[in-house]
């Protein structure tokens, strides 16, 4: 069966942009969630949704933002691109809320900030 | 607050050796732990998840096991190869919460050489 989808793999984008990735998980898994991922922070992570409405939040500023659909696709937004946001951003879907039985990761989008 | 920690951080290893990589966690409230791969550039592949209930799981050439009482997992890979070379990360869900349900370890970098 079809893994994780993220689109488009790679972005460049100019400070003061705003960008939308997009994650299509696994059919039949109903929970999506986001991280990021740099090399001095590591993993660390942004939001989950599950049945579109987010459930649960990290600590990120409100211009880190998401949604997701009926069909389960999920997209995460980020306005007034900063440097600092260069990074692969990483979707993981999951059967369940929670990840009882564990995450499937996609290949990531790498984004770049000039 | 959770904190997760691999060691060691890197690894080089001549290929056909037993290795075993180190995961601990904080807080043994956890429910799953789940060990990952990461080839450069690339999303994670989950290679095992281990229950809160499980000792150990195998596959293939791995075996992970759990302590939940010290806060311990390892991860054994046994007859290394160099296509082993990759970034092995460790995570452990909690139940939900500003981390996140996947809280990550650092990973180590692992180096099989020929």
């Amino acid at each position: 069966k079809a893994g994780v989808t993220q689109t488009p793999r790679y972005l460049i984008k100019t400070r003061g942009q705003q960008v939308t990735l997009s994650c299509s998980p696994i059919s039949g898994h109903r929970s999506v969630s986001w991280y990021q991922q740099t090399p001095g922070q590591g993993l660390q992570f942004l939001f989950e949704y599950f049945s579109e409405t987010q459930r649960n939040k990290g600590n990120f500023p409100g211009r880190f933002s998401g949604r997701q659909f009926s069909n389960s696709r999920s997209e995460m937004n980020v306005s007034t691109l900063e440097l600092g946001d260069s990074a692969l951003y990483l979707c993981a879907s999951s059967l369940a809320l929670g990840g009882a039985y564990g995450y499937t990761f996609g290949s990531g989008t790498r984004l770049t900030v000039v | 607050k959770q904190e997760v920690t691999q060691i060691p951080a890197a690894l080089s290893v001549p290929e056909g050796e037993n290795l075993v990589l180190n995961c601990s966690f904080t807080d043994s409230a956890i429910y799953n732990l789940q060990w990952f791969r990461q080839d450069p550039g690339k999303g994670l592949t989950s290679l095992l998840l281990i229950q809160s209930s499980q000792r150990e799981q195998t596959s293939g050439r791995l075996n992970a096991s759990l302590d939940k009482s010290s806060g311990r997992s390892t991860l054994y890979i046994a007859a290394s190869q160099p296509g082993d070379s990759a970034t092995y990360l460790c995570a452990v869900m909690n139940y939900g919460g500003s981390q996140g349900n996947l809280i990550f370890g650092k990973g180590t970098k692992l180096s099989v050489k020929p």
